[in-house]
């Protein structure tokens, strides 16, 4: 089972709005809505931001929306902030019943 | 409150054998899978199984099969990872992760502080 993919880096000022992708088969992310993204300071766990491909746990800012196309899973946060600077990995569940996470991807608030 | 604690660090030779304990509380700990995460330094996240503590059932990533063990003991509310023939490539942070509240099986809300294990000769 291959990685799920994302881009290795993205940037934006503060009070902007950033966009994160995830891109997978139709053996995971086109093929359930068990897509997760979670956000990971240096040297820290990760923390849940978003669960089935769009919902928010209790605490995540309503800045932080998920969302689904096709084989393609996005996460955006907007009205960007500097403590968002962290890196961001989504995850799916897969037709094999197991995990797949995404390469992770490094956010920037310039 | 829901709590995850893992063992400490270890440093192993390659070819040994690694056993990670993590010990939960604040939540009748039959009633929800447990899933294992590594990290090796500066990379992503790669899971590696699940274990149902009810009853035992586990299920593993093909890349760590034949090498990894998850068991549990419903005596103590812990569960444990072993991973054997330990090359340093196995050098990583390894986590448990539990699926709690959300009615997502493969969501993680609650981490464990993670487990660093280096194999080094």
């Amino acid at each position: 089972q291959s990685a799920l993919t994302q881009p290795a880096s993205v940037s934006g000022s503060p009070g902007q709005s950033i966009t994160i992708s995830c891109t997978g088969t139709s053996s995971d992310v086109g093929g359930y809505n068990y897509v997760s993204w979670y956000q990971q300071h240096p040297g820290k766990a990760p923390k849940l931001m978003i669960y089935d491909v769009s919902n928010r746990p209790s605490g995540v800012s309503n800045r932080f929306s998920g969302s689904k196309s096709g084989n393609t899973a996005s996460l955006t946060i907007s009205g960007l902030q500097a403590e968002d600077e962290a890196d961001y990995y989504c995850s799916s569940y897969t037709s094999s019943s197991i995990v797949v996470f995404g390469g992770g991807t490094k956010l920037t608030v310039l | 409150q829901v709590q995850l604690v893992q063992s400490g660090a270890e440093v192993k030779k390659p070819g040994a054998s690694v056993k990670v304990s993590c010990k939960a509380s604040g939540y009748t700990f039959t009633s929800y899978y447990m899933h294992w995460v590594r990290q090796a330094p500066g990379q992503g996240l790669e899971w590696m199984g699940i274990i149902n503590p009810s009853g035992g059932s586990t299920s593993y990533a093909q890349k760590f099969q034949g090498r990894v063990t998850m068991t549990r003991d419903t005596s103590t509310s812990t569960v444990y990872m072993e991973l054997s023939s330990l090359r340093s490539e196995d050098t990583a942070v390894y986590y448990c992760a539990l699926p709690y509240d959300y009615g997502d099986c493969w969501a993680f809300d609650i981490w464990g502080q993670g487990t660093m294990v280096t194999v080094s000769s």
